[in-house]
């Protein structure tokens, strides 16, 4: 139980274009997911929080217009980076929470999206 | 603020040895802590939790006490193997931050033949 799955897995973009990443929760409802990017060899930075049927909650520095996050369903999670550019390469991870209170607020972790921006 | 850090890394040890990955956190509040594991090229899985003190998680062989007085949540593990090989993300959550995670900086352990 409690699988989490992205899509595409990978994407070549070109520059200037934008791309959609989907982020569901196969087995479970989860009011709120997170959006986070991570670096070569470098630990994650959460870009965002997405809360179902409400406006995404952005961290400091991270543009809110450029990482478009829409939380339509209590499965689906998109991020779409607008207008990509090489400095958006990255490999975009999500995670969910159990729509039910689980002691300990586990998360649930997909599996990633390698972006690569030409 | 809340923050975790974790031993630097690389680690590299021989099949069988002991490890030990250190992980201490500052939290404004009573965190659940948690480890991961990330294989090259795929997500973070969850290892192990504690939810309060005293607290022992264990999965795969992999052990991690939560050390109020301490403020640690050390990963042991009593004889590795290279299927080990991987980076370990220690990490926090607080209920009151929206249950946002704070991770550490990730340790990449290597386990040689």
């Amino acid at each position: 139980g409690a699988v989490v799955s992205q899509h595409p897995s990978w994407v070549i973009c070109k520059s200037g274009t934008s791309v959609k990443i989907e982020c569901r929760s196969l087995d479970f409802q989860a009011t709120t997911m997170f959006w986070y990017r991570q670096f070569p060899k470098q630990s994650l930075m959460l870009m965002a929080t997405s809360n179902e049927g409400s406006k995404a909650t952005y961290e400091q520095g991270v543009e809110k217009d450029k990482f478009l996050i829409n939380h339509a369903s209590l499965t689906l999670s998109t991020l779409t980076v607008t207008s990509a550019h090489p400095e958006d390469s990255s490999f975009y991870i999500c995670s969910a929470r159990d729509r039910v209170e689980i002691p300990g607020y586990e998360q649930y972790f997909g599996p990633g999206t390698r972006l690569t921006v030409t | 603020g809340n923050s975790v850090t974790q031993m630097e890394g690389p680690v590299t040890l021989s099949e069988e040895a002991f490890l030990t990955i250190n992980c201490t956190y500052t939290a404004t509040g009573y965190p659940s802590l948690f480890w991961y594991v990330q294989y090259p090229g795929e997500g973070l899985q969850l290892l192990l939790k504690a939810t309060k003190a005293d607290d022992k998680g264990s999965n795969k062989g992999f052990e991690a006490t939560y050390r109020k007085e301490t403020t640690s949540f050390h990963l042991e593990k009593g004889s590795v193997q290279v299927s080990d090989s991987a980076v370990y993300f220690c990490a926090l959550t607080l209920n009151t931050n929206a249950g946002k995670s704070t991770f550490g900086d990730g340790t990449t352990l290597t386990v040689k033949p």
